[in-house]
């Protein structure tokens, strides 16, 4: 079973359409985090949250939102979609307790926005 | 502003043919570099942590190592199954909790 699961796995919308990405986990971990993969370019970091009340911004915020609705769910939300935001994106989680700071992802969501 | 470039850019081996990815880094304080391997389609998988310079760690086929400024990945004798895109990522003093990855090196190892 996979402790990172992410839904929708593909997702084709259109301009202006908002679309809600989810992510939830098994691994017992407090820290969540959203990416983004586009060719040439690596992860970026779009948020991030270390527990259920903190959410913070990462590299490339604008135009996206999130919820941490529990420890285990983290959701990111695309308000207008547009095509610049097609991309491959990441959940990720860690464990803050442990001190080691690796991230474990999901699978991702491949999303076009036509 | 903190950077982490690799390279090459894509790599393409025989298999058996050794070789070695390079990550460097330029921060203000390095906290932990960490390896992954991201096969198509797929989510990164982590590999390795190595915190300070001088540090080694091994797994099957896969040796990282890490000095003050670049990080190594040693692909020994590599198996077509060692295809992937290697990403390297930074975790610096002043960004605890994040990591900031590189943009990947693309490793093709034919039969």
């Amino acid at each position: 079973d996979a402790d990172v699961t992410q839904t929708p796995r593909n997702r084709i919308t259109k301009t202006g359409k908002r679309i809600m990405l989810e992510c939830s986990q098994t691994k017992g971990h407090d820290r969540m985090y959203w990416y983004r993969q586009d060719p040439g370019l690596g992860l970026r970091l779009i948020y991030y949250s270390f527990d259920v009340k903190d959410i913070n911004k990462g590299e490339i915020s604008d135009g996206y939102s999130v919820s941490r609705q529990a420890q285990a769910k983290f959701s990111l939300s695309l308000e207008s979609a547009i095509p610049n935001q097609t991309a491959l994106y990441f959940c990720a989680t860690s464990d803050g307790g442990t001190g080691a700071n690796e991230q474990f992802f999901g699978p991702g969501t491949r999303l076009t926005v036509l | 502003e903190d950077q982490v470039t690799q390279s090459p850019e894509a790599l393409r081996l025989q298999e058996g043919e050794s070789s070695s990815l390079n990550c460097s880094y330029t921060v203000s304080g390095l906290r932990g570099l960490f390896w992954y391997r991201q096969d198509p389609g797929k989510g990164p998988e982590f590999l390795f942590t190595l915190y300070s310079a001088g540090e080694e760690k091994e797994k099957e086929r896969l040796k990282a190592t890490l000095t003050k400024k670049e990080s190594f990945l040693h692909i020994t004798a590599p198996k077509p199954e060692d295809s992937a895109t290697y990403l390297c990522a930074v975790m610096t003093t002043d960004s605890w909790g994040k990591l900031q990855f590189g943009a990947g090196t693309q490793v093709v190892v034919t039969p």
